[in-house]
Order: structure tokens, then C-alpha cells, then sequence
């Protein structure tokens, strides 16, 4: 039972433009929310999160949008760079548990 | 941010021989550290979760006496594949964990490649 969903596998956007990864979930326990960055053959790399009583969170060119009612979140990048090329995870976490539930990945290419 | 390591990077066995990996949290104690293998184009599979003085608590499906888990210190957690076979070839990521706040997050290794002839 795959709780967390990333339907997109793979995504490619222009330079410069915005990119727009998406991830839903099922378990409405889950209260904490990230998202990872992860380059072939290395570990993930943590970008950012926001917890259940926030609907939005910023960080540079990173947003994470958050819709509880439709268990849904998306991580926007603006503006994309080629160095943003990776594949990213969201994941999930529930109050009081420690372990993090991941979806299966979006493969980000961004085209000079 | 905070920084984990893994080693060894890479490695190649013989089936039926053991292999241990280690992970190490280099700037922070780490209150639990997480095992995941992750297959070609599959998501992170958590393995197992492992505090520090304690039995590492494993996934549904994960063989214990296969994989164990040593978690010496709060720095250092090892897993050892035991009599590998080529079916554990994969990739091997740990994660440490402070845990002072909810708002603390998991900083991951950079990964072991197992290739198991």
C-alpha cells in the first residue's frame, strides 16, 4: 500500500521557468511533510518541509504548498536551474514517529 | 547542514560472504539512525530503525539474522549483510536522526553500492 504517490516519474522544464512536483497522500495521521533532492548513486539531500498547520513555506527558490483537505503538496522551483536536475522525493511523517514514509520519485530534468 | 557518512562507498562479494557497512553522524549525536536500500528507479525502502544501547526494530518483511544491526554509540550504526547473495545486490542509504524537535529531520548518507557476485 503505497501511502505516498508521486504519479509524475518524470518532468522536464526550460531554464528558467517554474517546476512543479506533486506528491498526494493517503494517511491523514502524516503531520510533517519534506521534500529530498537525491543525484545518482548518492544519499538524499534535505530541502525543505512544513508541518500540517502551515499551508505554504518558502526557502529561496523553494515552496512548498501544502492542501490538507486534499492530502496534497507540491514543491515549486523558481526559476529552475540546471543544477536542479535530480530526482525528487516527498515524504511523510507522523506525529510522534520518527520514521519517514517516502514516495517513489520524480526525475526533474531542466533543459538549457 | 548536518553531515553523515558511509562507508564503504562501494563494494563487491562474494555470495555467501558477510559485508559491513558503517554509518557515522560526524557532527551530531544522532538518537536513531535508519537503514533503506533503495532497487534501480525504486523509492527508499526503510529496512530498519536502530537507537542507540537498544535492538534495532525491523521493517515487515526484513530478515533480522540477515541484516543486523549494531548501533555501538551515537555517532556509529553498522549493518552487516550476512551470507549475501546476489538478491541483496542494492543499494544501501543510512540516515541519522536527532530527535530534539518535531521539526528535525533526517540527514541521509551518501550510500553504499552492494554488487554480490
Amino acid at each position: 500500500d503505497q501511502q505516498v504517490k508521486q504519479n509524475s516519474p518524470s518532468l522536464s522544464v526550460q531554464e528558467g521557468r517554474i517546476s512543479i512536483l506533486n506528491c498526494d497522500y493517503t494517511n491523514s495521521m502524516f503531520d510533517y511533510f519534506l521534500w529530498y533532492k537525491k543525484y545518482p548513486a548518492e544519499g538524499p539531500t534535505f530541502l525543505i518541509s512544513i508541518s500540517s498547520i502551515k499551508d505554504k513555506n518558502e526557502d529561496g527558490r523553494f515552496t512548498v504548498f501544502l492542501n490538507k483537505s486534499a492530502k496534497h503538496l507540491s514543491l515549486h522551483i523558481v526559476p529552475s536551474q540546471p543544477g536542479d536536475s535530480a530526482v525528487y522525493f516527498c515524504a511523510a511523517r507522523d506525529f510522534g514517529n520518527e520514521k519517514l514514509t517516502f514516495g517513489t520519485g520524480t526525475r526533474l530534468t531542466i533543459i538549457p | 547542514g548536518a553531515v553523515v557518512s558511509q562507508h564503504p562507498s562501494w563494494v563487491i562479494c562474494k555470495s555467501g560472504t558477510s559485508v559491513k557497512i558503517e554509518c557515522r553522524s560526524l557532527d551530531f549525536q544522532a538518537t536513531t539512525m535508519f537503514w533503506y536500500r533503495q532497487f534501480p528507479k525504486q523509492s527508499l525502502m526503510l529496512m530498519a530503525t536502530s537507537n542507540e544501547g537498544s535492538k534495532a526494530t525491523y521493517e515487515q518483511g526484513v530478515e533480522k539474522d540477515k541484516f543486523l544491526i549494531n548501533h555501538a554509540s551515537l555517532t556509529l550504526s553498522t549493518l552487516t549483510v550476512t551470507s549475501a547473495h546476489p538478491e541483496d545486490s542494492s543499494f544501501y542509504i543510512c540516515s541519522a536522526y536527532q530527535g530534539q524537535d518535531i521539526t528535525d529531520t533526517q540527514y541521509f548518507g551518501p550510500g553504499t553500492r552492494l554488487t554480490v557476485l
